[in-house]
């Protein structure tokens, strides 16, 4: 158990719905990042945020949207869902390791299984 | 930008035996981490090893050891004494050091499974 929670664990809905994806990060971790793995694009990032703000967005469609609220959990909120935004969704949240090779270690979530249907 | 490439989709070995997964990678950055992270039928997502950049002593943790070409852009995962549960999807992955993120690049992923 990595300690980032997210919710919920599978999610089913149709074509042009609107869904949202939370999730919680471990307790101190001021960081959340959101990837998106698929058949057709595999495993890529979508977007960060530190402390409430944005802090770098990847492949992330127009139609996906996210945020960090200030008790540090995210919501990615998926919206005019097609087919093709059939994947595992994670989150994954980040603390800086001690040491001289200090780095941003990420833990993942256990993910969302988001099914369009 | 980072490109990261795993060419074997899929692999086999028997239990108890020695596998090597292969990823290359493409930077212009100097400092960087490269990881191996396990992903098992669970679907978790779980670190393996992590290699800084600047350090030329490859890393170990247990059974598992990387063979890391920096000039090459060579970054490759040894497995000994194959056990089934390392039966999973890996993936290699890409940090770059610094910045203003610290978001992971990953490869396609080769899928491993141990043979009893």
């Amino acid at each position: 158990d990595s300690g980032v929670t997210q919710t919920p664990k599978h999610l089913i809905t149709a074509t042009g719905q609107r869904v949202t994806l939370r999730c919680s990060p471990r307790s101190g971790d001021l960081s959340v990042y959101w990837y998106q793995q698929s058949l057709d694009q595999g495993l890529q990032f979508l977007i960060q945020y530190y402390n409430g703000e944005e802090r770098a967005k990847g492949n992330i469609l127009e139609r996906f949207s996210a945020q960090q609220f200030p008790d540090l959990h995210s919501e990615l909120n998926l919206s005019s869902l097609e087919l093709g935004d059939s994947a595992l969704y994670f989150c994954a949240s980040s603390v800086r390791t001690s040491g001289p090779s200090s780095y941003n270690e990420q833990f993942f979530g256990p993910g969302t299984r988001l099914t369009v249907l | 930008a980072q490109t990261v490439t795993q060419s074997q989709p899929e692999m086999s070995v028997q239990e108890a035996e020695t596998v090597t997964l292969s990823c290359t990678y493409d930077t212009s950055e100097n400092n960087y981490y490269l990881f191996w992270y396990k992903q098992p039928p669970s679907r978790q997502m779980i670190l393996v090893i992590r290699q800084e950049a600047y350090k030329q002593q490859n890393a170990t943790e247990n059974r598992f050891s990387v063979n890391f070409q920096k000039a090459a852009k060579s970054f490759s995962l040894k497995i000994s004494d194959s056990q089934l549960g390392d039966t999973a999807m890996y993936f290699c992955a890409f940090m770059k050091m610094g910045g203003a993120t610290n978001k992971l690049i990953f490869g396609t992923g080769t899928l491993l499974a141990v043979q009893p």
